[in-house]
């Protein structure tokens, strides 16, 4: 499986803020691109996820934007909140996600009150 | 929720003492999935089964061994754990097809 790089490593945003990060691929095979999100002492979870035939999607505060050309994907989620601090993941997949998804590294997201 | 219990949640033992993580579903999912978590690592597939007694090596399979003998159990055994090993396990389930993985909450195993 190939790497999925994920930036940055850790973020500090204001409450009410947009918070961003960044993922990029390398596999063109990748046909699936989930974001995870997890708290501490719990297992990750399903936030929001897109498939390559959008450029964009929103679910609430978040969204998927998704550039194929450049291979590169990020979360943005806006009007941050504190029961926003957690750790996020970036994963990929191929072929209906069979194999398993590789992960992103994480980001850390601390959102100050 | 899906209905993923791994066992057991803690665990501390010595270097070279084998040890065993189970995972117990009860959606009927056909993949199950062993990952470890790793500080600055992210998430790893260790090994992963797309149905009973049908196993495949993840990225980091060395020094784990599988085994599923019905669909809702899904064991990862160390054989001689090590030190490297000390991590936190996660077991994950999928539907056919969909990419999407549901996570228990972890083991942690701590080898001294």
């Amino acid at each position: 499986q190939q790497q999925v790089k994920q930036s940055p490593q850790s973020l500090i945003v204001q409450k009410g803020g947009i918070s961003i990060i960044n993922c990029a691929y390398e596999n063109t095979a990748f046909d699936y691109f989930p974001w995870y999100q997890q708290f501490p002492g719990k297992g990750p979870a399903l936030l929001i996820a897109i498939r390559p035939d959008v450029s964009e999607k929103k679910e609430g505060r978040f969204t998927i934007s998704f550039n194929k050309s450049a291979k590169q994907f990020s979360l943005h989620i806006m009007d941050s909140q504190p029961g926003d601090s957690a750790t996020y993941f970036c994963a990929a997949s191929r072929g209906g996600g069979a194999d398993g998804l590789t992960f992103g590294k994480g980001t850390h997201l601390i959102i100050q009150p | 929720d899906a209905g993923i219990t791994q066992s057991p949640r803690h665990k501390v033992t010595e270097t070279g003492t084998p040890v065993t993580l189970r995972c117990h579903q009860t959606e009927n999912h056909r993949y199950m999935y062993w990952y470890r978590q790793d500080p600055g690592h992210g998430l790893r597939l260790i090994h992963y089964s797309y149905g009973v007694k049908d196993t495949d090596k993840g990225e980091v399979s060395d020094g784990y061994s599988v085994s599923r003998s019905k669909t809702e159990d899904f064991l990862l055994t160390l054989e001689s754990a090590t030190s490297s090993q000390t991590s936190v396990y996660f077991c994950a389930t999928a539907v056919s097809g969909t990419g999407e993985l549901f996570f228990g909450e972890g083991s942690r195993l701590t080898v001294l």
